[in-house]
């Protein structure tokens, strides 16, 4: 069974740094691309990035600037940094595993709980 | 960005009523369209993707269809387990987009 376990701080002030870690039980690391996602009442669902085994990465052109995916595969664990955050980056943040499948882009078929993250002065 | 719009964003419906939420795309996306399961304070669960294969465990009376820019989700026998927020979500291209969601809650 394939868990997703997350991990990090939730309660941020505008400028720091958000770091969130994503640590992955009973699927190969190296067959999938990983991937976080935030939820907010008013931005819905929106996709930040996905990263795979080999580092290679794929951020949304709108949070590109701001945004560091890393992993650990020896670890089966992968990260997300995103800099400079202010108010709007308040969200529900999930991490999730992306499928290949036969179209260009992803689907996402296991989720972590999610962690809140409040921006707040 | 590919904007995605799902209708009505509200519905109110009664156990064993058939239910048909609808989303649309703002270009074509062929058949890459998937749907998403949402219970409060939890993660999303997939029910579809190719706009009509479903998820491994998923329960038949879940069917989706469409191509291009309009899709449905039905139910084609509302269960209380069913009460949830639903989201579209396509991956034509790299960088996918979700609905904002359709709420289906009892009447």
């Amino acid at each position: 069974q394939v868990q997703l376990e997350q991990l990090g701080a939730g309660l941020l002030k505008p400028s720091e740094t958000l770091s969130l870690t994503c640590a992955v039980y009973g699927a190969s690391f190296s067959r999938y691309y990983w991937t976080w996602l935030r939820q907010s009442p008013g931005r819905g669902l929106e996709w930040i990035g996905e990263i795979n085994h080999s580092g290679r990465t794929n951020y949304n052109p709108s949070l590109k600037s701001r945004v560091t995916m890393s992993a650990a595969t020896s670890e089966n664990q992968f990260s997300l940094r995103l800099n400079s955050v202010t108010a709007t980056d308040t969200a529900v943040y999930f991490c999730a595993r992306g499928l290949f499948l036969l179209g260009p882009g992803r689907v996402f078929d296991v989720w972590g709980r999610g962690t809140l993250v409040t921006v707040s002065s | 960005d590919i904007q995605m719009t799902q209708s009505p964003s509200t519905l109110s419906a009664s156990v064993g009523d058939r239910v048909t939420i609808t989303c649309r795309a703002s270009q074509s996306i062929s058949r890459w369209l998937a749907w998403y399961q949402q219970k409060s304070g939890k993660a999303p669960t997939l029910l579809i993707f190719e706009a009509s294969t479903l998820e491994s465990g998923v329960p038949s009376r879940f069917s989706g269809s469409g191509s291009g820019t309009e899709f449905t989700l039905t139910i084609s026998s509302l269960q209380p387990d069913d009460f949830a927020t639903y989201y579209c979500q396509q991956y034509h291209t790299s960088s996918p987009t979700f609905g904002l969601g359709t709420k289906v809650d009892i009447k």
